[in-house]
C-alpha cells in the first residue's frame, strides 16, 4: 500500500533555532518527493521538488534531502522565523497520466518568540 | 499569472441538504483539475481528477460528484450531505504531468450539522 508517513506529529521551537522533519515513503513506482508549507486554513504551497537522483535541494531556508535508496527525506529549517509556523506536507508522486500525488498527514510546527 | 478561485471559503449546511463548491482558474489552458478532501490531522485524499471537459475520475466512492463544464471551471456536488463530508476541501490545477507543480486553491472549510 502507498504510504506516506511523517514525523514528529507537531513540534515546538523557540525563534532562531533550526529543526528537522522526517518523511518515510512506501510509493512505488517513485516520480518524485515534494514538500508543501500549509498555513492553517490556506491551501499547500509548493517549497521543493526532488527526483530520484536529486539528493538535495534548497529554497532559501528551507533544505529537503531525499535518499531514495532508504525511501527517507527530511526537510531542514535554519534560523526559524515565526512566519514559519505552519504544517509541512510531504508529498510523493507516484508518476502516472494524471500526477498522482500520496499525502502525508503533516508536520505541525510553531515557532514561539 | 495564474490564479485559483474557490467559493465560499465556509460553508455550513444541515446534513440531507445538497452542496455545490465551485473552482475556477484563470491564466492557463487545459489545466488538469483536482479536487481534494482535508479531514484533521489527516494527509490529503484526492477524490476527482479532470483532464478535460467532461472528463473526470473518481478515487474514491463517496457521497460526492464532480462536474467540468467549461475548461477553467470545476464543480464538486452532493445531492444529501452527510455527517462524514465535513472537512477542508481544496481544488488543484497542474498543466501536464509527470514533476510539473500542483497549485492548490485557498480552500473551502465545510461543516455539516
Amino acid at each position: 500500500k502507498n504510504q506516506v508517513e511523517q514525523s514528529p506529529q507537531s513540534l515546538i521551537i523557540l525563534e532562531g533555532k533550526n529543526c528537522t522533519l522526517q518523511c518515510n515513503y512506501t510509493v512505488s513506482p517513485f516520480s518524485n518527493l515534494r514538500w508543501y508549507k500549509q498555513d492553517t486554513g490556506r491551501g499547500p504551497v509548493s517549497l521543493t521538488i526532488m527526483t530520484f537522483s536529486e539528493n538535495t535541494k534548497s529554497n532559501g531556508r528551507y533544505t529537503a534531502t531525499l535518499d531514495a535508496d532508504t525511501k527517507q527525506s527530511s526537510l531542514h529549517i535554519t534560523a526559524s522565523q515565526l512566519s514559519d509556523s505552519a504544517s509541512y506536507i510531504c508529498v510523493v508522486s507516484s508518476g502516472g497520466g494524471y500526477n498522482k500525488l500520496i499525502f502525508g498527514a503533516g508536520t505541525r510546527l510553531a515557532v514561539h518568540p | 499569472s495564474q490564479t485559483i478561485h474557490q467559493w465560499p471559503a465556509t460553508l455550513v449546511q444541515p446534513v440531507g441538504s445538497p452542496l455545490s463548491l465551485e473552482c475556477t482558474v484563470e491564466g492557463t489552458s487545459n489545466p488538469n483539475l483536482y479536487w481534494y478532501r482535508q479531514a484533521a490531522g489527516r494527509g490529503l485524499q484526492l477524490l476527482f481528477y479532470s483532464i478535460g471537459i467532461d472528463q473526470i475520475s473518481s478515487e474514491v466512492p463517496q457521497n460526492l460528484s464532480a462536474s467540468r463544464p467549461q475548461d477553467r471551471q470545476f464543480i464538486l456536488s452532493s445531492k444529501k450531505l452527510l455527517l462524514s463530508d465535513s472537512g477542508f476541501y481544496l481544488c488543484a490545477w497542474s498543466v501536464g504531468t509527470g514533476r510539473y507543480e500542483q497549485y492548490f486553491g485557498p480552500g473551502t472549510r465545510l461543516t455539516v450539522t
